[in-house]
């Protein structure tokens, strides 16, 4: 089936920084999303991206969909404490009985220190 | 707006017994989904309803594991036997767009299942 590898699998930085994650797939999928889960939550969806090339802004988060459709980056701007947490890609394909699943990357796990 | 209620939160049981978790999504929403999580992963989907039908159970195994969404509105879904790797949260999830199911899925909080 279709996997995808996140990385980094952990990130360690200092308040302010930028932090800069990415997700490939070895099969391509028609729409990009990134999710963030807190601890004892579920995700919740940060970006959605439907065109490859597509470049989507959501406050200090800055997601693009790769032109090969087969990656996508997730930018964060001048980390907060807030932002801890683990982040996930994930891609899904339309048509058929599978409109709306979503393949999951395994996340990384983002730690910022005051 | 209510969001996607689950329960129990937490559940521990022995290898080879039974356990239930029940999921109420958000009002309206005619897509339900249920998905596991293994500790480290991501989540991996395990069945889809449209209203009260299956979409898509491919991921599901059907040996243990069976989910029903009677009426609608409600899911529960089930173990039966368990076993040591079935520990993981069970995450249900809902949408109301068709066009797009996968910018509204919003996440419940998850059951965390421990077997023993």
């Amino acid at each position: 089936g279709q996997q995808l590898n996140q990385s980094p699998q952990s990130m360690f930085i200092q308040e302010g920084e930028d932090v800069s994650m990415n997700c490939t797939s070895s099969s391509i999928f028609n729409t990009w999303l990134w999710y963030k889960q807190d601890p004892g939550e579920g995700p919740v969806l940060l970006i959605a991206l439907y065109k490859a090339g597509e470049l989507t802004s959501n406050g200090r988060l800055t997601a693009q969909f790769g032109i090969t459709r087969k990656d996508s980056f997730l930018n964060i701007s001048a980390s907060i404490p807030s932002d801890v947490g683990i982040y996930f890609c994930a891609g899904s394909n339309a048509g058929g009985t599978s409109y709306g699943k979503l393949t999951f990357g395994q996340g990384t796990i983002l730690t910022v220190h005051p | 707006e209510a969001g996607v209620a689950q329960s129990p939160r937490y559940k521990i049981i022995e290898k080879r017994q039974s356990v239930a978790f029940w999921c109420n999504p958000i009002s309206g929403h005619a897509t339900l989904y249920w998905y596991q999580q293994i500790l480290g992963q991501g989540p991996k989907l395990l069945i889809q309803f449209q209203n009260n039908g299956v979409v898509d159970d491919s991921q599901l195994p059907k040996d243990r594991f069976s989910a029903e969404r009677l009426k609608g509105v409600d899911s529960t879904l089930k173990i039966q036997p368990a076993k040591l790797e079935d520990s993981a949260v069970y995450l249900c999830a809902s949408s109301s767009s068709l066009r797009r199911p996968q910018e509204t899925q919003y996440f419940g909080p998850g059951t965390r299942l421990l077997v023993l």
